[in-house]
């Protein structure tokens, strides 16, 4: 098993541009999750989602959208990229009913 | 709203001694508290899951403590080795989402 994976592995973009982040996990998890790190903040929630075909606001959803049309894979889009947008994205997935959450190695992202 | 916090926010001590980090949360109504480790330009590894029904939790060398009423966790590494520098992260998890701290940066040289 590979577990969450995330493509890219980084990314830089110039602002206005758009680009979608991938998130795939093979445990057949029905929870999963997109995550902001940045510098002296922790990891903030972004959006999340409970199963196949449904999206939910985290902590800090502007900006983002997501999507989740098949159970192994949630999508991060950004429309229109600013500079605040600079970040490790982290994604993860956990199984219903119980609570560890299995991270992917994250996506590094440069707005210039 | 929840907030986590972890004091120190960096720690640097050599090889052998034992740890304690710390982690306080403002609202006491979670299900669960746990410790993740974050290697530089890694993803989080889970270490120990605490539920609000239980006082602590222990993984080898790690035990982890949990008092609800006072919005405190903690985490003791025993006898510190280098392979354990990394980042530590508490979060507490409610109503489907995990709310993280800030981390503590631990670096344990030889």
């Amino acid at each position: 098993n590979a577990g969450v994976t995330q493509t890219p592995k980084f990314r830089v973009l110039k602002t206005g541009q758009s680009m979608t982040l991938l998130c795939a996990q093979d445990m057949n998890h029905e929870y999963m999750y997109w995550y902001r790190q940045d510098p002296g903040m922790g990891l903030r929630l972004i959006h999340y989602s409970v199963g196949e075909g449904t999206t939910a606001k985290g902590e800090v959803p502007d900006g983002y959208n997501v999507s989740r049309l098949k159970k192994q894979n949630f999508l991060l889009g950004l429309e229109s990229a600013a500079p605040s947008q600079t970040s490790v994205y982290f994604c993860a997935s956990r199984e219903s009913g119980r609570e560890t959450q299995y991270f992917g190695p994250g996506t590094r992202l440069l707005v210039l | 709203k929840q907030e986590v916090t972890q004091i120190p926010a960096a720690l640097s001590v050599p090889e052998g001694e034992n740890l304690v980090l710390n982690c306080s949360f403002t609202d006491s109504a979670i299900y669960n508290l746990q410790w993740f480790r974050q290697d530089p330009g890694k993803g989080l590894t889970s270490l120990l899951l605490i539920q609000s029904s239980q006082r602590e939790q222990t993984s080898g060398r790690l035990n982890a403590s949990l008092d609800k009423s006072s919005g405190r966790s903690t985490l003791y590494i025993a006898a510190s080795q280098p392979g354990d520098s990394a980042t530590y992260l508490c979060a507490v998890f409610r109503t489907d989402k995990l709310i993280f701290g800030t981390g503590t940066r631990l670096q344990v040289f030889p």
